[in-house]
């Protein structure tokens, strides 16, 4: 079954350093991978999408990467801010309609 | 713009009871979906759907109904509450299919089955 692996233990950073998230991905080859930001006691929020094609993709201070060799996202949120403290939750498409969830990374950026 | 709306916020149910969580979305959109999320799991898809009457499962239906009537609707279903469903639930809902396009969540319901 697919199986999707993001570090379960927070991470925790200075502001102002730039913030590595990583996801990786087992049995399968996805076309999309998306982030989500989850605050406390709300709902996922859409951060960015990347194709397979794309390698990489830029939005403001996030960058996504994507390699389909290694089975491998990471997520950049550089120059960060006390308020990029949050859970990121990395997904992907499966069965061509069903899109599952990482289990999350915690950040933590401390002033 | 109410996006994404799931009543209600916290329910409390007794092991056996039945209830439905209500879950609307005011983009027109096609695809909506149902999630659990528990500590250390994840979110996990529980049904989804591609458009009205059309209904599937996800990674842990047992135990959940749907139905889709309307576009705009997507109730979730629990028949006998079991403590095993105690989690947050989430709606979420999409303009076409899955693959490519950003989910919009609600903020979930807390459910508690004692």
């Amino acid at each position: 079954s697919q199986k999707i692996e993001q570090n379960s233990e927070a991470l925790n950073i200075q502001e102002g350093k730039t913030a590595t998230l990583t996801c990786n991905y087992t049995n399968y080859s996805p076309a999309y991978l998306q982030w989500y930001r989850q605050d406390p006691g709300r709902g996922p929020v859409f951060l960015l999408l990347i194709r397979e094609n794309e390698k990489e993709k830029r939005k403001e201070r996030l960058k996504v990467t994507f390699d389909t060799t290694l089975k491998q996202s990471l997520f950049h949120i550089t120059a960060s801010q006390p308020a990029d403290s949050a859970t990121y939750l990395c997904a992907l498409v499966y069965n061509t309609d069903k899109l599952i969830f990482g289990t999350g990374t915690r950040l933590q950026v401390f002033p | 713009n109410a996006g994404v709306t799931q009543t209600p916020k916290f329910q409390v149910l007794k092991t056996g009871q039945s209830m439905t969580l209500q879950c609307a979305q005011d983009m027109n959109h096609e695809y909506m979906s149902w999630y659990r999320q528990d500590p250390g799991m994840g979110l996990r898809l529980i049904h989804y759907s591609v458009g009205a009457g059309i209904t599937d499962q996800g990674e842990v239906p047992n135990g959940y109904n749907v139905s889709r009537s309307t576009t705009e609707d997507f109730p979730l279903r629990l028949l006998s509450a079991a403590p095993s469903q105690t989690s947050v639930y989430f709606c979420a809902s999409s303009y076409g299919g899955s693959n490519n396009q950003p989910q919009h969540f609600g903020d979930g319901t807390r459910l508690s089955i004692l």
